[in-house]
Formats: structure tokens, C-alpha cells, sequence
């Protein structure tokens, strides 16, 4: 059974950049047909969608975040990655992993992470 | 502000049919499946309808997805108390090349 869990510093100081792993256990991130995605939330708001990448390592971001995020897979570890810089307060918020099927499978978030949360404060 | 519409809330009772409504444009729900999430309180989100209207293995059949255009509907019948969560839409957008929310809707059961 696939499970994703999210790790990486709770408290990040504005300016500075916020770093996330994404451990995926019970299958390989190698597989064909799946995306590797990030999904945040601000307390109390929706669903916003960060980025994500392929297993090809082709990566999507969001056009509001991308000159800030960087996203990549390391297959060895069987996890992926977040970076986003230069953050603020607006970037406060509760991080979640997800799995994507491609057009072939789901076309869809099929699998997330419990997520976690990050808040950015000096 | 989302590229995607939804109410804000809707409501019912017990048994009732709820409909909540989705609306997008010819980047995403017009070309692209759509898919719907429910986020129950203090939990992470669950795919919910993928592909306009299939339906993940567990997930009951009184929840059922449709798409006409560039708007999608997803209606919960037999309304339980447990079906009270937010309820998201969301779509690939070809022009954004990446995925877009609905901005969710607040299911209650009165």
C-alpha cells in the first residue's frame, strides 16, 4: 500500500528559503504514468497547487510560485523534493504530498501525505 | 482568486440530495477530466471522482460526478451526517500547464 509522509522544518524565518521531503514508501517513484506533487493549504483556506514532477523528471509549477520553487525526485532515496525561496508570511501554510496518475491511469491526486505544516515567522 | 468557481456552502438534511457546481473555462474543464476531493476536518484530502464521474474503489456510490462543457457537478445523495466536509473541484489547465482548485464548498448537514 502507497504511503507518502512529509517532512522538513516547522518554523521557517522569512526570507530564507523552505526545504520539503517527501518519503514514498510501498512502491517505486520510477514508475511509469505518475506525477509527483505538491499541494498547499493557508490555515483555513484551499487547496493551492505548487507543482509537480514527473517520473520522466519533467517538472509543472504553478505560474504565481515558479520563479521561487524547484522540485525534484531522487530514485535512490525513493523520495522527492521541495524548494521554494525567499519566502514570507504568505507562504504559511499546510504542505501536502501527493501521487498524480497521468492521463493514462487517474489524471488525478489519487494518493496524498497527512501534511505538514509550515509556518514562516522570525 | 481561483480559476475555478464553486459556492461557497450548501446544506441539507438527512437523506437529502446535495448538488454542488463547478465552473471553469475551455483551459481546463473543457478539455480536461475533472476531479473532485473531500477534505473532512482536520484530515488531509481525498480523491473523491476522477474522470468527470468514476468513482474510487471505497468510495460509496451516493456520490456522483458530472460534466457538461466547462462546468462540473458533483451531487451526494442520501445526505449523512459523515458527508460534512469541504468539497473541492479541480481540473488540469493547459494554458497554466499544472492543476487548479475550486476555491471548495462547505458541506453541512443540518
Amino acid at each position: 500500500q502507497l504511503q507518502l509522509q512529509e517532512s522538513g522544518p516547522g518554523l521557517v524565518k522569512p526570507s530564507e528559503t523552505l526545504s520539503l521531503t517527501c518519503a514514498v514508501s510501498g512502491d517505486s517513484i520510477s514508475i511509469t504514468r505518475y506525477y509527483w506533487g505538491w499541494i498547499r493549504q493557508p490555515p483555513g483556506k484551499g487547496l493551492e497547487f505548487i507543482g509537480s514532477v514527473y517520473y520522466t523528471g519533467s517538472t509543472f509549477y504553478n505560474p504565481s510560485l515558479k520563479s521561487r520553487v524547484t522540485m525534484s525526485k531522487d530514485t535512490s532515496k525513493n523520495h522527492f523534493s521541495l524548494k521554494m525561496t525567499s519566502v514570507t508570511a504568505a507562504d504559511t501554510a499546510l504542505y501536502y504530498c501527493a501521487r498524480r496518475g497521468d492521463a493514462s491511469s487517474t489524471d488525478a491526486f489519487d494518493i496524498w501525505g497527512q501534511g505538514t505544516m509550515v509556518t514562516v515567522s522570525s | 482568486q481561483s480559476v475555478l468557481t464553486q459556492p461557497p456552502s450548501a446544506s441539507g438534511t438527512p437523506g437529502q440530495t446535495v448538488t454542488i457546481s463547478c465552473s471553469g473555462s475551455s483551459s481546463n474543464i473543457g478539455r480536461n477530466t475533472v476531479n473532485w476531493y473531500q477534505q473532512l476536518p482536520g484530515t488531509a484530502p481525498k480523491l473523491l471522482i476522477f474522470d468527470n464521474y468514476q468513482r474510487p474503489s471505497g468510495v460509496p456510490d451516493r456520490f456522483s460526478g458530472s460534466k457538461s462543457g466547462s462546468s462540473a457537478s458533483l451531487a451526494i445523495s442520501g445526505l449523512q451526517s459523515e458527508d460534512e466536509a469541504d468539497y473541492y473541484c479541480a481540473a488540469w489547465d493547459d494554458n497554466l500547464h499544472g492543476d487548479v482548485f475550486g476555491p471548495g464548498t462547505k458541506v453541512t448537514v443540518l
